[in-house]
């Protein structure tokens, strides 16, 4: 079983849209968590860290399910430059420095 | 300019012709890592290095070696490469300190093995 599990999509949004994606890590000793951007194939970016309290950061936010085992991220008002793979990260409480990525969702913003 | 950099950025070679991937970082960071991206895997750690002369294996590190001598650089070694290690590969490196550091990325090198 993967560590971590994402929909790949793609999901085909218009303009001004709201998608939620979502993303399910395995191990419950997971202590961090991310979503990441990246761009056909060029490196990953950070787009927000994961709070256990949620966090949102302008038309992005994140919440953290740790019952459930599951991250999401929503994006609200989309717009065409929104249009990316975004990468689920997680890593472990014992070991920070190594990451787990989800094969990442895709997404497509269309006028 | 804060970055990671990475050469070559687009290498073809062939089976067993021995090569190496710089990789560099100006941050000053401690932590360094390698991945490989392949399509619908997503990106898997082969190495990691927490500082100089610390380097431990990640989850994909069969074929491959590191060495990390400076703090700025972390270069992958690939003695005798073989075609299913046609990839992807980032280099990436991360501030030492709280877990919720950001990781930065090299603009990443494809390989391809014939």
């Amino acid at each position: 079983r993967k560590e971590v599990e994402q929909d790949p999509g793609p999901f085909n949004v218009p303009e001004g849209a709201t998608v939620a994606f979502n993303c399910t890590y395995s191990n419950s000793a997971s202590q961090s968590f991310f979503w990441y951007r990246q761009d056909c194939r060029k490196e990953p970016k950070l787009l927000m860290s994961v709070y256990s309290s949620g966090n949102e950061d302008g038309r992005f936010t994140a919440q953290l399910n740790r019952a459930s085992q599951y991250i999401s991220l929503l994006i609200r008002d989309s717009k065409l430059s929104d249009s990316a793979t975004y990468l689920c990260v997680v890593n472990q409480v014992y070991n920070f420095n190594k990451f787990y990525f989800g094969s990442g969702t895709k997404l497509n913003v269309k006028p | 300019e804060a970055q990671v950099t990475q050469n070559p950025r687009y290498l073809i070679t062939v089976t067993g012709k021995k090569l190496t991937v710089t990789c560099s970082q100006n941050m000053n960071h401690e932590y360094m890592s390698w991945y490989r991206q392949d399509p619908g895997l997503g990106l898997r750690q082969i190495y990691y290095s927490m500082n100089v002369e610390v380097t431990d294996k990640g989850d994909v590190p069969e074929g491959y070696k590191v060495s990390r001598k400076e703090k700025r650089n972390f270069p992958l070694i690939l003695e005798s490469p073989s075609p299913n290690q046609t990839s992807l590969y980032f280099c990436a490196s991360t501030p030492k300190g709280a877990p919720y550091n950001e990781q930065f990325f090299g603009p990443g090198t494809r390989l391809t093995v014939l």
